[in-house]
């Protein structure tokens, strides 16, 4: 069963302009959140995070917005560059059970051209 | 953060045998993990390894297809047994480090895994 979910397994956007990835997650209890972004033959890398205690987290162009009630989060990316083409993972945390531990979603292939 | 290499790097393997995949972290770390990445599909965490104690596996993963080893807080193994084409993955490990109050993970560069 899939905790967390991202809908959309592609997004094409062109360079300047804004992407926007999303997430949704069924665990109430989730209360921690990440995105990573992965090329290929590398290991995803850590991008961002927001606590479920905010609504929004920013840092440089990538911004995380979370909708607690509707659980969906989603990121933003302003402007896009074609260096943001990549894969972007989504993942939450339970920080009240097992330490660490984190669910993923599918992955989102952003595409970013010129 | 911390600097995590894994080896190999890819590797094609025969059904039937073993493969045993390390990782190295630049730093002392206490969490460990281990994840696999099917095509297509998302990071499926397969077991946590800290120092000190028995891995802790994941359901639909058991010892005796991945038995893992976690001999110090910068070195740990996981081999894939047995090995059929099911097993044709991207193996990962990642670290758990402390930040803002939780612990964020760090990967590795990944091992692609292919069974013939």
């Amino acid at each position: 069963d899939q905790q967390v979910k991202q809908n959309s397994p592609s997004l094409s956007v062109q360079e300047g302009r804004i992407s926007i990835l999303n997430c949704d997650y069924t665990n109430s209890m989730f209360d921690y959140f990440l995105w990573y972004k992965k090329y290929p033959a590398e290991g995803p890398t850590f991008l961002i995070s927001i606590s479920s205690i905010k609504d929004k987290n920013e840092d440089g162009r990538f911004t995380v917005f979370l909708n607690k009630s509707a659980k969906h989060l989603s990121l933003h990316i302003v402007p896009s560059q074609p260096g943001d083409s990549a894969v972007y993972f989504c993942a939450a945390s339970d920080r009240g059970s097992t330490l660490g531990r984190l669910y993923f979603g599918r992955g989102t292939q952003l595409t970013v051209w010129p | 953060s911390a600097v995590i290499s894994q080896k190999p790097s890819r590797d094609i393997c025969q059904r039937g045998t073993s493969l045993t995949i390390q990782c190295q972290v630049d730093s002392q770390v206490t969490m460990m993990f281990w994840y696999r990445q099917q095509p297509g599909q998302s990071l499926t965490l397969i077991a946590t390894a800290n120092q000190g104690s028995e891995a802790t596996y994941e359901s639909g993963f058991v010892i005796d297809k991945f038995p893992i080893s976690r001999p110090n807080l910068t070195f740990s193994t996981l081999t894939v047994s047995n090995m059929s084409p099911e097993d044709s993955s991207i193996y990962l490990c990642s670290v758990g480090l402390p930040g803002q109050g939780v612990y964020e993970q760090y990967f590795g560069p990944g091992t692609r895994l292919t069974v013939t």
